[in-house]
């Protein structure tokens, strides 16, 4: 069956602009997560989803980031002001009901300029 | 400060050989622990885990022990195959939850 899909692959954008992310998990996933991931680093988590809440959005850099996913399935990550330092590979990933083997999409590339 | 370490940024070894993929972490609370394998321009796949409750875990050719008085972990695999070179992540969880810390990769080249 079809992975987790993640768009768009590749995102440039001017510092200061609105972008959003979004990521389609793998059907039947209760359990959605972001992440994000610097070069040489690796994924840094952002916030998981369980269902249509945000069950734990510790890793939210600030303010300017946010996430939905008002129908438990398809989420969109938002980031707002876009800042150079926010330029990475955002990953988002799914799992059945949380706790296991987390499936992850290739990623949307985001770079700021 | 980094909560997962993995010293050893990159790492070779001889095709059928072992190879072996180290992480220590920092925090005790620290009791669920993953391996995940990433390919170029693709999301980290799952390896293999352990929770803190066993000292091993096998999985065919792939092995995580883990050593909690240390607070170290490592993946050993073998025979090693050119398709296993790709950079390794390490991962660590507490209390069951969802938000997995992961370190920072070693990549993994097998040669012919």
């Amino acid at each position: 069956g079809a992975g987790v899909s993640q768009t768009p692959s590749n995102k440039v954008t001017e510092k200061g602009k609105y972008v959003e992310l979004r990521c389609d998990p793998i059907s039947g996933h209760t359990a959605l997560y972001w992440y994000r991931q610097s070069l040489g680093q690796g994924p840094e988590f952002l916030i998981y989803f369980q269902g249509t809440g945000a069950a734990d959005d510790s890793g939210l850099p600030n303010d300017r980031f946010f996430a939905v996913r008002p129908e438990g399935s398809v989420s969109t990550l938002k980031i707002q002001r876009t800042e150079r330092g926010d330029s990475a590979v955002y990953l988002c990933a799914s799992s059945y009901t949380g706790g296991e083997t987390q499936y992850f999409g290739p990623g949307t590339r985001l770079l700021v300029l | 400060d980094q909560q997962v370490k993995q010293n050893s940024p990159s790492l070779s070894v001889q095709e059928g050989r072992i190879s072996i993929l180290n992480c220590d972490y920092t925090n005790s609370m620290f009791d669920y622990f993953l391996w995940y394998k990433k390919y170029p321009a693709e999301g980290p796949t799952f390896l293999i885990s352990i929770s803190s409750i066993k000292d091993k875990n096998e999985d065919g050719r792939f092995t995580v022990f883990l050593n909690k008085s240390a607070k170290h972990l490592s993946l050993h695999i073998v025979p090693s195959q050119p398709g296993d070179s790709a950079v390794y992540f390490c991962a660590a969880s507490e209390n069951g939850g969802q938000n997995f810390v992961f370190g920072p990769g070693t990549r993994l080249s097998v040669l012919p």
